[in-house]
């Protein structure tokens, strides 16, 4: 059974770092054609792809965010770990992690969640 | 980046009629393993979405196959052939074919 968790604050200052970790289970980042991304969705919002570490530990961003954000691993923790600098109220948003299957690239399973707010 | 392009944006629908939902990528979905990664996520309110279809037309574990996606190249549909109220909710298009992937605006489906 897979399941994916998101934790990290709920608020955070203007120009401040956010550290968001996601826990999962039911599947190793060491297995072959796993891998874990991060999507956010300000309120009211659409959907946004932020970044992607694979079983290889190849990480992609969001052309418009990388030079604000780190995804890395810790796989004998079953976690991935998205950091985002400089965080501004537009930041605000509820931030998923999902597992993307490479066979088939889509995004099977997510997490329910965390509402990040920014403000000062 | 490719845009990701979703016709209507909002879709009042009467229970039990079907629904239709476009995408539109600005280039094609096509990947050099001759594959499409075009998927489509279903997003109830309060909810985390949830993966429908995957590969232009295959239904994930679970979905109803009332349920169905098409299309190739730049242009894709989803397809409800009979809408019920648990379909209430905003409905995404992903495209995982290039990096960074990218989602459509959404389309927000509601009962008459």
């Amino acid at each position: 059974q897979v399941t994916l968790r998101e934790s990290g604050p709920a608020l955070v200052k203007p120009t401040q770092t956010l550290t968001l970790t996601c826990t999962f289970s039911g599947f190793s980042l060491n297995t072959s054609g796993m891998s874990v991304s991060w999507i956010r969705q300000p309120p009211g919002k659409a959907l946004e792809w932020l970044a992607l570490i694979d079983w290889d530990d190849d990480t992609y961003y969001s052309t418009s965010l990388k030079t604000r954000l780190t995804i890395s691993r810790d796989t004998s923790k079953n976690q991935v770990v998205l950091t985002m600098t400089n965080m501004d109220p537009v930041d605000t948003a509820t931030y998923f992690c999902a597992r993307i299957r490479a066979v088939d690239i889509v995004a099977d399973f997510w997490g329910q969640g965390t509402l990040v707010t920014v403000s000062s | 980046d490719i845009v990701m392009t979703q016709t209507p944006l909002s879709s009042p629908v009467t229970l039990g009629q079907p629904a239709s939902i476009s995408c539109r990528s600005s280039q094609s979905l096509v990947h050099s393993d001759a594959n499409t990664y075009l998927s489509w996520l279903q997003q109830r309110p309060g909810q985390p979405p949830r993966l429908l279809i995957y590969k232009i037309s295959n239904r994930f574990s679970g979905v109803p196959d009332r349920f169905s996606g098409s299309g190739a190249g730049t242009d894709f549909t989803l397809k409800i052939s009979r809408v019920e109220a648990e379909d209430v909710g905003v409905y995404y298009c992903m495209q995982a074919s290039q990096f960074p992937y990218t989602f459509g605006q959404g389309t927000k489906l509601k009962i008459k």
